[in-house]
């Protein structure tokens, strides 16, 4: 079956410091991917999206880059804030299209 | 800023109850999804639906569970007799279209089920 998302579960970094967020997924027909946070307690929240004609997409302090050739992408965030603490899936549409297959996520946490 | 809101944020039943969790999604949206969120597992899809009818569902979405566009705003999930392994965040969420299109997540409403 298709799989989108395959995360590392942790990642602890250093305030200040820029975060690299990776994830791998399956599907070659896969072509739009999308990064969503998590706070505790609250729903899933877009923080960019890429598409697959692309290989870099760049936000307000977040870069996505996509290597399609590895099957893989990640989300970089510059400068860490204590306010970045969230879990982060990457996560992109079905071949169907009509859902989003979500990965297990990575734990972002933030040394003071 | 628009947003989906979802009611009520927290639910406490008792197995073999009906539930509706309650949605208001974005009004210019037109697709509609539930998806669920057992505590510590993945965001996993249940249901999406578009011109009044669902456009796929998992195979989580058994017959216990229903789906409803009562009037123009609202979007409910009903779960007809709760069970224990029922109990899940489920979050809301709607787009402007299907394929590639961002969707937007309400906070979730909180599943107890005792």
């Amino acid at each position: 079956g298709e799989s989108v998302g395959l995360h590392l579960p942790t990642l602890s970094v250093q305030e200040g410091d820029n975060s690299i967020i990776n994830c791998a997924y399956s599907n070659s027909a896969s072509d739009y991917f999308i990064w969503y946070k998590q706070e505790s307690g609250k729903g899933p929240q877009f923080i960019i999206d890429i598409r697959s004609n692309m290989d870099k997409r760049q936000g307000q302090r977040v870069t996505v880059l996509l290597n399609k050739t590895v099957k893989h992408l990640s989300l970089q965030i510059a400068a860490t804030q204590p306010g970045d603490s969230a879990v982060y899936f990457c996560a992109g549409p079905d071949s169907s299209a009509s859902k989003i297959i979500f990965g297990s996520g990575t734990r972002l946490s933030i040394r003071p | 800023e628009p947003e989906v809101t979802q009611t009520p944020s927290h639910q406490v039943t008792q197995m073999g109850q009906e539930v509706i969790l309650r949605c208001v999604p974005i009004s210019n949206h037109l697709y509609f999804y539930w998806y669920r969120q057992i505590l510590g597992q993945k965001v996993e899809f249940l249901v999406s639906f578009y011109n009044n009818e669902i456009s796929e569902k998992s195979e989580i979405f058994d017959d216990q569970f229903s789906v409803e566009r009562p009037d123009g705003s609202n979007f409910t999930l009903k779960i007809r007799s709760t069970k224990l392994e029922d109990s899940a965040m489920y979050f809301c969420a709607s787009s402007v279209a299907a394929s590639g299109n961002e969707q937007f997540f309400g906070p979730g409403t909180r599943l107890t089920v005792l």
